[in-house]
């Protein structure tokens, strides 16, 4: 069976601090692979996505960028942390066709930059 | 554009009634629908989703939705709600064209069933 992991589970950073958020599946093989951000308990902002190594696209300009140095590894950057920053990450991986099959989610990292 | 509307913040109801959480959509395209939900401090869990067929859609725990196009549609229902149903629901969209390629996501209903 499929698993995903993601590490750390918590994390305190001071703002101007870099960040590295790391995201890894098991069980599978060329997952479509998601990183979310949700501040507030509420909804959740796509971050970047990737359906094959190499294959990064944003949705959001900022201070974030992720990579996927292998099939079913992705990794959330940040060379300098801000405030607004802080928030619940989520990694998340399907297969197939991303607009037809479902996203199976990862437990989180709770982020705080302070 | 795609986008997906939860016009309930919160829902409120009591065990063992039934339940409904709202979800309306816009697309261009045939819509693919889901539901998620989420537990405190949990990542998401998928319940259902709508591709094709039957506009009834049976998922896990006892949640089914129905799909309505012409209403432009996708409630979450559950005939007798339990306490433990209480946790944040959201509804996503995607169609596969016209830029809809990942699906998106509502801003969640908050959902608490009363003793």
């Amino acid at each position: 069976s499929q698993t995903i992991h993601q590490w750390p589970a918590t994390l305190v950073q001071p703002v101007g601090s870099p960040l590295s958020l790391e995201c890894t599946v098991e069980g599978t093989s060329n997952p479509n692979l998601y990183w979310y951000r949700q501040a507030a308990g509420r909804g959740l902002q796509l971050l970047f996505y990737s359906v094959g190594i190499g294959q990064i696209s944003s949705e959001v300009p900022q201070n974030l960028s992720a990579s996927r140095p292998q099939d079913r590894q992705f990794i959330l950057s940040s060379k300098k942390l801000l405030l607004s920053d802080s928030g619940f990450y989520l990694c998340a991986w399907s297969d197939g066709e991303p607009y037809r099959n479902e996203q199976f989610f990862g437990p989180g990292t709770r982020l705080t930059v302070l | 554009a795609q986008s997906v509307a939860q016009p309930e913040d919160q829902v409120n109801v009591a065990e063992g009634n039934p339940l409904t959480v709202k979800c309306t959509y816009s697309v261009s395209g045939n819509p693919y629908l889901f539901w998620y939900v989420q537990y405190p401090n949990r990542g998401l869990q998928f319940l259902l989703k709508y591709i094709t067929g039957d506009n009834l859609v049976k998922g896990s725990y006892g949640f089914e939705a129905e799909f309505n196009k012409s209403q432009t549609s996708f409630h979450l229902k559950k005939p007798s709600a339990l306490v433990s149903d209480s946790a944040l629901y959201f509804c996503a969209v995607s169609s596969g064209s016209g830029g809809s390629y990942i699906p998106t996501f509502g801003r969640g209903t908050s959902l608490i069933v009363h003793p």
